[in-house]
């Protein structure tokens, strides 16, 4: 029953370095998403990406690109990240994008840290 | 642009107790998400709510919403060790889904 799986679960970057954060759900759905969360706020939507091979900006993409990749696939790519990417990530996946009562659903989460 | 504000956004009650959090959000929107945090974990699916006067109920937490106040409510009904945890509210206007800041809930002996 694996769900919304992410990975690494912990990373520590230097300023500039790159990386990417991997995520696979394999319940069939359309619609995947990354959020990042900061302490004391809510969730952000950084990028969505409704169905294969369409992507979209969310409420925060500045610094990120993302890629997805086949149907069970979503990566999020840092390429130079800065302090301020500091935070814990999410990656969640729905069936239909946000339409009717679909449940979205989220991973563990990914604890960045930019020193 | 769509905004949404929580409060309280802390909260600590006797084991019990009743209380409500409140979710207002500041545009229309097709529906309303409650979700549960639990620290260092992802977040939990409580309740969707899609339409004016929807109210869903689970064990000791019972959800609302109000579309023309904007308004929608989590009621918790004798509190227990177990519900502390965040609670986030979220709302979806035309595709785009904002969540509130959350309500850190700590529910005493």
């Amino acid at each position: 029953n694996a769900g919304v799986t992410q990975t690494p679960k912990f990373q520590v970057l230097k300023t500039g370095q790159s990386m990417t954060l991997q995520c696979a759900q394999d319940m069939n759905h359309n619609s995947m998403y990354w959020y990042r969360q900061d302490p004391g706020m809510g969730l952000r939507l950084i990028y969505y990406s409704a169905s294969e091979g369409t992507t979209d900006k969310g409420e925060v993409p500045n610094g990120y690109n993302v890629s997805r990749l086949n149907k069970r696939e979503f990566s999020l790519r840092l390429e130079s990240a800065a302090p301020s990417q500091t935070s814990v990530y999410f990656c969640a996946s729905s069936e239909v994008k946000w339409t009717g009562g679909n449940t979205i659903y989220f991973g563990e989460g990914s604890w960045l840290t930019v020193v | 642009e769509l905004k949404v504000e929580q409060n309280p956004l802390f909260l600590s009650m006797q084991e019990g107790k009743n209380y409500t959090i409140y979710c207002n959000y500041s545009t229309t929107s097709d529906r309303l998400y409650w979700y549960r945090q639990d620290p260092g974990k992802s977040l939990e699916s409580l309740f969707v709510l899609l339409s004016n006067g929807a109210v869903k109920q689970e064990g000791r937490l019972m959800a609302s919403l109000d579309t023309k106040a904007r308004l929608s409510t989590l009621h918790i009904t004798a509190a227990v060790h177990d519900l502390s945890a965040t609670y986030f509210c979220a709302a979806n206007n035309n595709n785009d889904m904002r969540f509130g800041a959350g309500t850190r809930l700590t529910v005493k002996p």
